[in-house]
């Protein structure tokens, strides 16, 4: 079965404190490794797919990297609205199309 | 603007009163599903469709139905509603069932 996991479950930083969100999966044939942010009350809004090892992706102050076994999510002197919830999810290449999340990671970045 | 929309975004109702939650995406993509989010439990798919006519269930489809009429629509409709259906539900729509998946503004449902 499709697994994902993310850690830590909350992640408190000063502004500019770099930091990383990890992705551990399982999944029997990677389609594509996806982060999502999440800000309270809204959906998930996409920032990355990543689709084999090696393969990273950069959007402002985040970038995304991908491993067989794991993906981080590196934020590099992060600012207070970067505060959100970010989700992880997998897509499998045999046979179903669902995307299996993660429960996400809760970053707060304090002023 | 490109967007997948939800109605209602609130909504408090009883045991079973029967309720649609309604989605529609400007975007003309063939893949849209359903999701509920639940504390500790994450996303988790209700049912999917990969074309008009063509749904299917994902993996807590009890409970629910949908319907897939028209391409831009996806409705979700649950006919006897309990409490444990109380939850935070999202619609999400790709261009194939491949693409990448871009969600609505969510629907929050307490079931009393």
């Amino acid at each position: 079965e499709d697994q994902v996991t993310q850690s830590p479950e909350a992640l408190r930083l000063q502004e500019g404190e770099s930091s990383s969100l990890n992705c551990s999966y399982t999944v029997s044939g990677l389609r594509g490794l996806f982060w999502y942010r999440q800000d309270p009350g809204k959906g998930p809004e996409f920032l990355f797919t990543l689709y084999s090892a090696g393969e990273e992706k950069e959007k402002e102050r985040l970038k995304a990297t991908l491993t067989k076994k794991e993906s981080f999510l590196h934020i590099t002197a992060p600012k207070p609205e970067d505060s959100a919830t970010y989700l992880c999810a997998v897509q499998s290449n045999t046979g179903f199309q669902k995307l299996v999340f993660g429960t996400g990671t809760r970053l707060l970045v304090s002023p | 603007e490109a967007q997948v929309t939800q109605n209602p975004r609130y909504l408090i109702t009883v045991t079973g009163k029967k309720l649609t939650v309604t989605c529609s995406q400007n975007m003309n993509h063939e893949y849209m599903s359903w999701y509920r989010q639940d504390p500790g439990l994450g996303l988790r798919q209700i049912y999917y469709s990969m074309n008009v006519e063509v749904t299917d269930k994902g993996d807590v489809p009890e409970g629910y139905k949908v319907s897939r009429k028209e391409k831009r629509n996806f409705p979700l409709i649950l006919e006897s509603p309990s409490p444990n259906q109380t939850s935070l539900y999202f619609c999400a729509s790709s261009l194939t069932v491949w693409g990448t998946q871009y969600f609505g503004p969510g629907t929050r449902l307490l079931v009393l």
